[in-house]
């Protein structure tokens, strides 16, 4: 079974620049979680979807963050404008159900630089 | 409030020897408990969970945690470490409040040959 693929792996951009990562989640999958984790912290939650819709963005800075789901499978994390402190390694999850208690699988995340 | 704590940001353990990574939680209702590995540049693999039933829960790689209600602790154990555990280590509780998981900020397990 495929995991959770994302990309790019690596991304250097210099302020106020835009930025854009992609998520395809485990065949099947109905929910997919996008973190942001900080260097020597845990992830942090900033959107959740089941199937294409929003269960949880309540920590998503929606002035300059946004995502997408588009027919509940792949997902996209856009940043615009980038500040300094977006950098971070941003991870997306899938998890089959819809229970908060289903396991969730990680893809390899994308660390962003902002210079 | 609902919390989650991994009291030690490093652990060190000589190979073969036993290893213990400490949790500790805080939730209203019923805890649903999660530890979480991540290797160097790559995402954050699942070892176990414990959602109800014994104590004891076995996982991944020969790991196993203990659930101990009136310690409100989770902690992750393995009888002999392998240099290949060197790693860091995650634990996480579902929030009863919004059912996200809470994170810990990490214990950097070190096993030295």
């Amino acid at each position: 079974e495929a995991g959770v693929a994302q990309s790019p792996r690596y991304k250097i951009i210099e302020k106020r620049q835009s930025v854009a990562f992609w998520c395809n989640p485990i065949s099947g999958h109905a929910t997919l979680y996008w973190y942001q984790q900080i260097l020597g912290q845990g992830p942090k939650l900033l959107i959740q979807f089941q199937n294409n819709g929003v269960v949880d963005d309540s920590q998503l800075p929606k002035d300059r963050f946004s995502a997408e789901r588009l027919k509940g499978v792949d997902s996209t994390l856009k940043i615009q404008p980038a500040k300094l402190e977006d950098s971070a390694v941003y991870l997306c999850a899938s998890s089959l159900g819809i229970d908060s208690t289903d396991t969730q699988y990680f893809g390899p995340g994308t660390r962003l630089t902002v210079l | 409030a609902q919390s989650v704590a991994q009291p030690e940001d490093q652990v060190n353990v000589a190979e073969g020897n036993p290893l213990t990574v400490k949790c500790t939680y805080s939730v209203s209702g019923n805890p649903y408990l999660f530890w979480y590995v991540q290797y160097p540049n790559r995402g954050l693999q699942f070892l176990l969970k414990y959602i109800t039933g014994d104590n004891l829960v076995k996982g991944s790689y020969g790991f196993e945690a203990e659930f101990n209600k009136s310690q409100t602790s989770f902690h992750l154990k393995k009888p002999s470490a392998l240099v290949s555990d060197s790693a860091l280590y995650f634990c996480a509780v579902r929030d009863d409040s919004n059912y996200q998981l809470i994170w810990g900020a990490g214990t950097k397990l070190i096993i030295k040959p």
